[in-house]
């Protein structure tokens, strides 16, 4: 299995300002996603992190607001840009493929970041 | 579009009752499924998968093809059993890996 940490846990944050959110794994991975779960609601997927390349949107999410970096096979920031009091929302990075491991199909999920934007 | 639908928010039953949350997908490819469980401040940790056929908790799951369904049941539910649960498909083809996920079910088991 794969342990992953997301930083910070939780933060509130004004309106206008941005924050950036760590998603740290102990080992390589092939895929890594950004997810968003809104207050009462199910998980979306916000985009795939690409290592080396620019990260793959979903259909409603586009890159300048939501950058997100992938320098290595270990670590992806999201950032939210310019936030509103509608991004209010938990924030998950999850992890599929160990890398150089056999494929158990199953995908592990960071214990996501609160984010209250006032 | 793949689609999860969930149809029960809020599922209340007695310990040692019978429990089945429902869960009914779309997907025009090979469908791939999922159940995932959150407890109570915990993060979302995966339950169990259609493709190993197994048993998690004393829940199972069985995808009906025919009728597009992964229902997950177990005969005797337990009070911690109490938690969030989540249906999700994952993509194949050039979207492999991404999840859709069902809007979720909170179950409660009553003492």
């Amino acid at each position: 299995s794969a342990v992953i940490s997301q930083k910070p846990s939780r933060d509130i944050c004004q309106r206008g300002t941005s924050l950036t959110i760590q998603c740290q794994v102990d080992s390589q991975v092939t895929m890594m996603f950004w997810y968003r779960q809104q207050p009462g609601q199910s998980l979306t997927l916000i985009a795939t992190a690409n290592q080396g390349s620019e990260a793959t949107y979903e259909s409603g999410f586009v890159i300048d607001k939501f950058p997100i970096s992938r320098p290595n096979l270990t670590f992806s920031t999201l950032t939210v840009s310019n936030m509103s009091p509608e991004d209010s929302s938990i924030y998950l990075c999850s992890v599929d493929g160990l890398a150089g491991v056999r494929s158990y199909n199953e995908q592990f999920f960071g214990p996501g970041t609160r984010l209250t934007v006032l | 579009a793949q689609r999860v639908t969930q149809p029960e928010k809020l599922l209340s039953v007695f310990k040692g009752a019978p429990v089945e949350l429902k869960c009914n997908y779309s997907y025009s490819g090979s469908p791939e499924l999922f159940w995932y469980v959150q407890y109570s401040r915990q993060r979302l940790q995966l339950l169990l998968r259609h493709i190993s056929r197994e048993s998690i908790k004393g829940f199972t799951a069985d995808l009906n093809k025919g009728e597009t369904s992964f229902h997950l049941k177990k005969p005797f539910a337990q009070e911690e059993d109490s938690a969030m649960y989540y249906c999700a498909l994952r993509l194949g083809g050039t979207s492999y890996g991404k999840l859709t996920f069902g809007q979720g079910t909170i179950l409660t088991v009553h003492p």
